[in-house]
């Protein structure tokens, strides 16, 4: 199976910071035709998840563009341009390349 | 507006039966790869099963194999998830969604699930 290690588990931030989560997987997410099968999602506190960048590096439609996905192969990122109250909750990565899908265990935001 | 409404969850005994529903709206369902997603109590999300527009292909964690069965209705927009031999550790919130572009686009508010004598 293909492990997700996200790091940190746990991230305060002030408001109008930025904050970046980091996602290993343990084996490569990049396939022959040059797609990334790694995807971001956020629980808001109470709320189902919801998607926020898919194969990598596409935001979702209605997401603020304050979220950026970066990487390749094994290491991706997740970048928050300026954190706002809204953003808390945990964040996920789920890897798609393969079956059994698995998902990170998760980085939780809170506001300083 | 895409909308995802899972029922049938509830209180059931260990070794015990469920068929949660998943009622699908606002997209073409019958074209669309779908999946199940639970969430145990304070944990986090962990992918139980996938299956294809037509229901010929379905996949599963291996810890549901044997015991769950994903399928669907195309004529009902409904997908389903029938769960046998419950075990106290299947408790959890489950969700459906939709499966494309190897990410999960649109989930449902998820129904409970507990296992429990």
């Amino acid at each position: 199976d293909v492990v997700m290690t996200q790091s940190p588990l746990s991230l305060p931030v002030t408001p109008g910071e930025p904050a970046s989560i980091s996602c290993r997987s343990s084996q490569s997410l990049l396939s022959s035709d040059g797609y990334n099968s790694l995807s971001w999602y956020l629980q808001k506190p109470g709320q189902s998840p919801h998607l926020l960048i898919y194969l990598g590096s596409n935001r979702a439609s209605g997401v603020p563009d304050r979220f950026s996905g970066s990487g390749s192969g094994t290491d991706f990122t997740l970048k928050i341009s300026r954190v706002e109250a809204e953003d808390v909750g945990v964040y996920y990565c789920m890897q798609g390349a393969q079956v059994p899908i698995t998902f990170g265990h998760g980085t939780r935001l809170e506001i300083k | 507006e895409v909308q995802l409404v899972e029922s049938g969850g509830g209180l059931v005994q260990p070794g015990g039966s469920l068929r949660l529903s998943c009622a699908a709206s606002g997209f073409t369902f019958s074209t669309s790869w779908m999946t199940w997603v639970r969430q145990a109590p304070g944990k986090g999300l962990e992918w139980v099963a996938n299956i294809v527009q037509d229901g010929s292909g379905k996949t599963y964690v291996d810890s549901v194999k044997g015991r769950f069965t994903i399928s669907r209705d195309n004529a009902k927009n409904t997908l389903y998830l029938e769960m046998n031999s419950l075990r106290a550790e299947d408790t959890a919130v489950y969700y459906c969604a939709r499966a494309t572009n190897a990410c999960f686009d649109y989930w449902g508010l998820g129904t409970l699930v507990t296992v429990s004598s």
